[in-house]
């Protein structure tokens, strides 16, 4: 069975600086995609990143970027520049590409905190 | 584009009454939807999968009886808690994907439920 491991429970950072958050997964597949999701306070789901399996580049969107790990099963998600408005929840989500009905898997979520 | 509501947004109910949550994609039609349920503080866990027209697929542990799903049409699904308890008290969501490549979900704002 696929799981999601997000190991970090808490983060904080500084305004204006650079943050990681880490996550892992577990898949004997080989198409898969893989997100990162951000849930405010409002508790909306919001798709910040995703990445294809079978793209060896790494995605990037604005000051979100990820470097993805296949061999390692490692998927991490790096904040540039970080914003107040960038304190979340953030959820690392895997997905069979097609089977399953393309449900969702989450790992356990990392609260991240920015401190101005 | 892609927006899918919930309604209501925060309902109370007595013990041992019935509840319908009801999800709809505004903009595009939903070839499957999948409802979540969440914890505070806690990840997201798949509670079933529902195809336009078919029966839903629960995952294993979520009672059916208790928890029926309805996707009547590709714009509509429904959630209704039956018989409902202060455990079932939960934030849930619903999401929504148009069933086509790279079957993306569009998650909605959720539902609160308060069960006294």
């Amino acid at each position: 069975a696929q799981t999601v491991t997000q190991s970090q429970p808490e983060m904080s950072v500084q305004e204006a600086e650079t943050v990681t958050l880490s996550c892992t997964y577990d898949t004997s597949e080989s198409d898969y995609y893989l997100f990162w999701y951000k849930q405010p306070p409002s508790r909306q789901m919001i798709l910040v990143i995703r990445q294809e399996a079978y793209k060896q580049q790494n995605a990037t969107e604005n000051r979100f970027s990820v470097n993805f790990q296949k061999a390692a099963k490692s998927f991490s998600l790096k904040i540039s520049d970080s914003q107040l408005g960038d304190a979340a929840m953030y959820f690392c989500a895997y997905r069979i590409l097609y089977n399953q009905g393309g449900k969702l898997i989450f790992g356990q979520g990392t609260e991240l905190s920015v401190k101005p | 584009g892609a927006v899918v509501s919930q309604h209501p947004s925060w309902v109370i109910c007595k013990s041992g009454t019935s509840v319908k949550i009801e999800c709809r994609s505004l903009d595009f039609q939903a070839t499957t939807m999948f409802w979540y349920r969440q914890f505070p503080k806690q990840s997201l866990m798949l509670m079933a999968t529902s195809n336009e027209g078919s029966k839903a697929t629960y995952e294993q542990g979520v009672e059916k009886d208790k928890f029926l799903i309805n996707h009547a049409s590709l714009t509509l699904s429904t959630l209704t808690v039956t018989s409902a308890h202060p455990e079932d008290s939960s934030f849930y969501i619903c999401s929504a994907s148009p069933g086509q490549d790279p079957y993306e979900q569009y998650f909605g704002p959720g539902t609160r439920l308060t069960v006294t």
